[in-house]
């Protein structure tokens, strides 16, 4: 089954206590993302990785690090979690950038983060 | 200005009725428009997208698209309770951004 997969689901973890969310694809997609979604500010990307060794910076990447080494992975990482970070993030994956074909752009199932 | 806006609802119609969402943007330069449906606790999922001036249909959903104007719209015919979700729209330009979304709850 094609399909994005993010964990942990759900994570509460206190302030400058280092974290990582993984997340993972099985369908050979190059371009893969990451946002957070508030309440009120919709869908915001943090970083973006459009190939392996290959990522950039999204709208919110501040207190945000990722890595692209293999095709299928492109764990988040937070070096020092502050609570403004608790927010729910999703990962997700399209065969190229989004809007360059008619592929759609998959989401995982989400990680809730609430950092106290 | 945010950069995609949409009324965020809620918006409430009764089963069977047309649902009627809309979307503004501000970069004149936006190629791709998407628009993505979220039920509560869930990921977006995409249901339809628009490159063209113009309405394109697909089931009982309709997107329309005015670039002159910045402006597209989802709509929703025979309202099913089960299209009860929040719609994001997203746009594309040298990046994706996605609107807040806006509310629908379609009552039996």
């Amino acid at each position: 089954e094609a399909q994005v997969t993010q964990n942990p689901r759900y994570l509460i973890t206190v302030t400058g206590k280092k974290l990582t969310v993984t997340c993972s694809q099985n369908m050979n997609h190059e371009y893969m993302s990451w946002y957070r979604q508030d309440p009120g500010l919709g869908l915001r990307q943090i970083y973006y990785s459009m190939n392996v060794e290959v990522t950039d910076k999204g709208d919110v990447p501040e207190g945000y690090k990722v890595s692209r080494k293999e095709k299928r992975n492109f764990p988040l990482i937070l070096e020092s979690p502050s609570p403004n970070q608790t927010s729910l993030y999703f990962c997700a994956s399209s065969l190229s950038i989004p809007g360059a074909s008619q592929e759609t752009q998959y989401f995982g199932p989400g990680t809730r983060l609430l950092v106290l | 200005q945010k950069e995609v806006e949409q009324n965020s609802g809620p918006l409430s119609v009764p089963e069977g009725a047309i649902a009627s969402l809309n979307c503004t943007y501000s970069d004149r330069g936006s190629q791709s428009f998407f628009w993505y449906r979220q039920y509560s606790g869930k990921s977006p999922e995409l249901i339809m997208f628009i490159y063209s001036n113009g309405d394109k249909e697909d089931g009982r959903f309709t997107a329309q698209l005015n670039k002159a104007s910045q402006y597209v719209s989802l709509l929703i015919r025979d309202s099913q309770p089960s299209d009860s979700a929040t719609y994001l729209c997203a746009v594309i330009a040298h990046d994706m951004r996605f609107g807040a979304g806006t509310r629908l709850t379609v009552k039996p």
